[in-house]
């Protein structure tokens, strides 16, 4: 059981580039989503899902792209990078059923956009 | 929008030390949910509170819920260099949305040896 697995783990693009970040369980989770993290502002939610063929915008989705075919694939695509996103990405998933509903998260994806 | 609030960002403390941080929220949170980030790498959960006054032991952490649902605290005693990390507080954006988080800024704690 590998949890939540992301690929890759470190990435430098030019402005302007193109690129999908990789993000898979199999913990048969319905709930994904993404989060960036930049020093002092904490974990902020990009796009999730609540299953599949289901997305939904957080607070901070322009410039990223999300898709949910299958229930454990999450992929996040960045269209044309620019500087500002140069961050640490986390993908987390969660079971809706049940009493508790952590959140799991994979290893990051450290971006760096020249 | 709901708001999940931790106060300082940063926190230094002497090993052996005691280490209390809370979490406040603008809204009430059917629970609430502490995590931790070590250096480098990424969050992972610690515990839940779900009632009202509840509080919960993990070894020399304690978490407690306030009665009104709307703060929580953690409390550390004779903290380690172990206990280095980033510690937040997260909550349901709304009631039966338990899976989407409102996650605090988070408080880094480092521990002078």
């Amino acid at each position: 059981n590998a949890g939540v697995t992301q690929t890759p783990k470190f990435q430098v693009l030019k402005t302007g580039q193109s690129m999908t970040l990789q993000c898979a369980q199999d913990m048969n989770h319905e709930y994904m989503s993404w989060y960036r993290q930049d020093p002092g502002m904490g974990l902020r939610l990009i796009h999730y899902s609540v299953g599949a063929g289901i997305t939904d915008q957080g607070e901070v989705p322009n410039g990223y792209n999300v898709s949910r075919s299958t229930t454990e694939d999450f992929p996040l695509r960045l269209l044309s990078a620019a500087p500002s996103q140069t961050s640490v990405y986390f993908c987390a998933s969660a079971s809706t059923s049940g009493r508790t509903d952590t959140q799991y998260f994979g290893p990051g994806t450290r971006l760096t956009v020249l | 929008g709901q708001q999940v609030m931790q106060i300082p960002q940063y926190q230094h403390v002497q090993e052996g030390e005691d280490f209390t941080t809370y979490c406040n929220s603008s809204t009430t949170l059917s629970n609430i949910q502490w995590y931790k980030q070590r250096p480098g790498g990424h969050p992972v959960f610690l515990i839940q509170l779900v009632k009202s006054g509840e509080v919960k032991k993990q070894k020399r952490l304690t978490f407690q819920f306030g009665e009104a649902k709307k703060n929580s605290s953690l409390h550390i005693t004779a903290t380690q260099t172990t206990d280095v990390g980033t510690y937040f507080c997260a909550g349901p954006r709304r009631a039966g949305a338990n899976s989407k988080l409102t996650f605090g800024k988070g408080i880094t704690l480092s521990v002078r040896p």
